[in-house]
């Protein structure tokens, strides 16, 4: 079955710091990707999408590149800061079907500190 | 624009109970998602719901059902409540359902 694999955590950082999270799939068919954004007592924001290979998604100074060949995702931020401590969800969703459903990995605490 | 609205934000219920939530979707939107989130099992699909019908369920006992009304508002109903069942509950819209999904804040569920 599908699925979406996200590296453990947390990731703790020093502001201004690089971050990366790793996020890798399992689907059949052409899934689109997205992170979600979660941040304490709160639903989840979608954070930025991609829904074809090679599309990079953007947003809040956040990027991510879908890359089919090696069936990945990664989250990507030059310099990071305390507003940015979160809990980061990478998910799928299957294009094509008529019911959508997001499959999400585990989740990725991000902590920074100035 | 409003976002999506989840109600009640907290709940208190006793083993055994029933329990609805209710999900007011973002304006336009058809399409009402449902998840459960634990620190266990992380987000869990419950089910999919657009144009008032059911048309994608997760893998979760028939103790949890839902319902979309004319006006794409939706309800989670979930009867004989076990301790397990205490979680965070998503709802999420969506246009169609394809391009992203909108969540509320959630309505935590404690079980006691």
């Amino acid at each position: 079955g599908n699925s979406v694999t996200q590296m453990e955590g947390p990731v703790t950082l020093s502001e201004e710091a690089f971050l990366t999270i790793n996020c890798t799939y399992t689907a059949t068919g052409y899934p689109s990707l997205f992170w979600y954004v979660q941040y304490p007592g709160e639903g989840l924001q979608l954070l930025l999408k991609a829904t074809k290979a090679d599309d990079k998604g953007s947003n809040k100074g956040f990027e991510a590149t879908y890359r089919k060949e090696t069936t990945s995702f990664h989250l990507e931020k030059g310099s990071v800061q305390v507003s940015d401590s979160a809990v980061y969800f990478c998910a799928l969703s299957e294009r094509g079907q008529a019911g959508t459903a997001l499959i999400f990995g585990k989740g990725t605490t991000l902590s920074v500190s100035s | 624009k409003a976002g999506v609205t989840q109600t009640p934000r907290y709940l208190i219920k006793t083993r055994g109970q029933q329990v609805t939530l209710s999900c007011s979707p973002i304006s336009g939107h058809r399409s009402v998602s449902w998840y459960q989130q634990t620190p266990g099992q992380g987000l869990q699909f419950l089910f999919e719901y657009f144009s008032e019908t059911q048309r994608n369920k997760g893998n979760f006992p028939g103790r949890f059902s839902g319902r979309q009304f004319s006006n794409s508002r939706s309800e989670m109903n979930v009867s004989t409540l076990e301790l397990g069942d205490s979680a965070l509950y998503l709802c999420a819209s969506s246009v169609q359902g394809r391009d992203g999904y909108t969540f509320g804040s959630g309505t935590r569920l404690t079980v006691v």
